[in-house]
């Protein structure tokens, strides 16, 4: 149990074009989840948190206006990188807190590959 | 979350256990120290946590100190398939932060 699909799992788009991405619990309700970041051969970054039915909160430095999240549901969050440029070419990974879950654990999805060129 | 600091690099034979430690000194009372790890290109993987007690499942085995300021996971007995990055983590709330992880190398 506990898994965590994104789609897609890899966009080539233009520059200046928006992308959104999707992040789906299949099998649990997800009262939170996170995005975050990964750079070649770098560490995840945590980019923010989203709660169902509420805004998200970004971590510093994180434009919220070029990255629109929404978490409309238990099951579902999106991420969307608006008039996208290169730089934002990146691995993008979301993660899920289950429902009523006493600990910490996050559950990951795959990840999408997101090259702008 | 509490500052947790791994080496950057390790290698292990194929077959041998494979001990990756952690050092989490600022670490509280109620902070739980997770692991994940990383296989190339694809999304962080949960292996195991704890709290104060040695724990073990089906892959690793986790000791904490008795001081909780450091704790190892331990893979019993490596295979080229354990190749990857591990990260170990202790978050304060439900917010992870990654550090550099442990670069592992399981050779033939």
């Amino acid at each position: 149990g506990a898994v965590v699909s994104q789609h897609p799992s890899w966009v080539i788009c233009k520059s200046g074009t928006s992308v959104k991405i999707e992040c789906r619990s299949l099998d649990f309700q997800a009262t939170t989840m996170f995005w975050y970041r990964q750079f070649p051969k770098q560490s995840l970054m945590l980019m923010a948190t989203s709660n169902e039915g509420s805004k998200a909160t970004y971590e510093q430095g994180v434009e919220k206006d070029k990255f629109l999240i929404n978490h409309a549901s238990l099951t579902l969050s999106t991420l969307t990188v608006t008039s996208a440029h290169p730089e934002d070419s990146s691995f993008y990974i979301c993660s899920a807190n289950r429902a009523g879950q006493a600990t910490y654990e996050q559950y990951f999805g795959p990840g999408t590959r997101l090259t702008v060129t | 979350d509490a500052k947790t600091t791994q080496p950057t690099s390790m290698d292990c034979a194929e077959g041998r256990a494979a001990n990756l430690p952690c050092n989490h000194s600022t670490i509280s009372g109620n902070e739980y120290v997770y692991w994940y790890r990383q296989i190339h290109s694809q999304g962080p993987q949960y292996i195991i946590h704890g709290l104060k007690n040695n724990e073990t499942n089906e892959m690793a085995s986790l000791i904490i100190t008795e001081d909780r300021k450091s704790s190892t996971l331990i893979l019993p007995h490596a295979t080229l398939r354990d190749t990857a990055v591990y990260y170990c983590i202790a978050p304060l709330n439900y917010k992870y932060i990654f550090g550099t992880g442990t670069r592992l190398k399981v050779l033939a």
